[in-house]
């Protein structure tokens, strides 16, 4: 069975930063691209960057460019999004998902991050 | 980049037929994906590649696409069908960025 569970999320000020984790399992991590979602509250989804298998290619969205940065341990089966210079427009359930070529095959159960004084 | 437009709502009473369109330019050139949430829960697939049905997805939920427009068709709708959708694509010239829609209401009457 494939799980992935996000952790880190919390209340950080405005200015702040977050790092969140997202722990794979029940499939070979390595192999497969991953992204990161974004749900800001009463809203819809948003997708908010992508990191291939190797951690060549990297994409983000560019609301999060220069701010946000996305990495990989294939060794440690966990993927991390470095969150900087956050703001209220960021708060959001933060969701990683597994990238089966162009779309979300499987999700995690989110972390909520809280951006505010 | 580009949009995805869907209605923002869908009602259909229980058995009936409920259809959630997807329009976008990009669709001629690029699948669509379907996405259900339901509350407090993580999206959970629904369609792939236009049609396709991941495993474990009832056969009453079924995509097309023609032209600029996607479409999920939930026949036979049950009250547990009640969630928003969402569709998803990719950008003309690659996977990269991905694109929501903006989301869709399904209200079981």
């Amino acid at each position: 069975e494939v799980r992935l569970v996000e952790s880190g999320g919390g209340l950080v000020q405005p200015g702040g930063s977050l790092r969140l984790a997202c722990a794979g399992a029940g499939f070979n991590f390595s192999n497969y691209e991953m992204n990161w979602v974004r749900q800001a509250p009463g809203k819809g989804l948003q997708w908010v960057s992508y990191i291939s298998s190797s951690s060549l290619t990297i994409y983000y969205a560019d609301s999060v460019k220069g701010r946000f940065t996305i990495s990989r341990d294939n060794a440690k089966n966990s993927l991390y999004l470095e969150m900087n210079s956050l703001s209220a427009e960021d708060t959001a359930v933060y969701y990683c998902a597994r990238a089966d070529d162009g779309y979300n095959r499987y999700w995690g159960q989110g972390t909520l991050v809280t951006v505010s004084s | 980049s580009y949009e995805l437009t869907q209605p923002p709502s869908v009602s259909v009473s229980p058995g009936q037929t409920a259809r959630i369109t997807c329009s976008g330019d990009v669709l001629p050139k690029q699948y669509a994906y379907w996405y259900q949430q339901k509350p407090g829960q993580a999206p959970v697939l629904l369609i792939y590649r236009d049609r396709e049905r991941p495993s474990g997805i009832p056969e009453r939920f079924s995509g097309s696409s023609s032209g600029t427009t996607a479409t999920l068709t939930i026949s036979g709708v049950q009250a547990e069908d009640e969630a928003d959708f969402y569709c998803q694509s990719a950008d003309s010239t690659g996977t990269y960025p991905e694109v929501f829609g903006g989301g869709t209401r399904l209200t079981v009457l």
